[in-house]
């Protein structure tokens, strides 16, 4: 079955990059997605890869895909305070328009 | 488009109460989605709509919950009678299979259920 994995916590210092991993078990997903929530708010795509892509890079975000080893990652360059919230991974499923999120990943930076 | 509106933000009820939780979609979008948010859990597919009909309700705890989506515009998540268990927030998200894979799902704001 569909299965999406994020290590739960990660503390970075301001200006320095953070790197959020997830892992996923369905290799035929086509789209696999970033999303942000922020505190008391719901979940705000953040960026997403297309499956046959290794690497998409958005501004300050960039995205690495191994499709072999189904692991995704998320690079924040020069990550700021309000980079601050929870990280959540999702992938698309076999069953077209259903994502199956990860557990997310609460990004903590300090001064 | 003001995104998925989503209501009441906050709810707090007495046990045993029913709870009717509301979601409209965005104009366009066919298919809409209900989830769970807990500590514990995390963030659960409750059930999904295409087309305003019901595709996959396995999610849905126990009888005591159930949606509808009687148009295209709204939606809602009923619990009847609630228990202290179902405090979570709830969302609601919609998207269209044309765009899934540019847009994702658009998230509304969600409601922040507490069952005392």
């Amino acid at each position: 079955g569909e299965d999406v994995e994020q290590s739960l916590f990660l503390s970075v210092r301001e200006g320095d990059s953070s790197v959020i991993n997830c892992t996923y078990t369905d290799s035929s997903s086509t789209y696999l997605y970033w999303y942000k929530q922020e505190p008391g708010a719901g979940l705000q795509l953040l960026t997403y890869i297309f499956s046959n892509m290794d690497m998409k890079q958005d501004q300050r975000l960039t995205v690495l895909l191994n499709k072999k080893d189904k692991h995704l990652s998320l690079r924040i360059a020069d990550t700021q305070t309000g980079d601050s919230a929870i990280y959540f991974c999702a992938e698309e499923g076999g069953t077209a328009s259903k994502l199956t999120f990860g557990t997310g990943t609460r990004l903590q930076v300090t001064l | 488009d003001a995104g998925v509106i989503q209501s009441p933000r906050h709810e707090v009820t007495e046990m045993g109460q029913e709870v009717t939780l509301r979601c409209k979609p965005i104009s366009g979008h066919d298919y809409l989605f209900w989830y769970r948010q807990t500590m514990m859990r995390g963030l659960e597919l409750l059930i999904y709509f295409n087309n305003n009909v019901p595709i996959d309700d396995s999610g849905m705890p126990e009888d005591r919950f159930s949606a509808k989506m009687p148009n295209a515009s709204f939606s809602t998540l009923k619990i009847q009678p609630s228990e202290p268990r179902d405090s979570a927030v709830y969302f609601c998200a919609s998207s269209s299979l044309q765009g899934v894979g540019l847009s994702g799902y658009t998230f509304g704001s969600g409601t922040r259920l507490t069952v005392v």
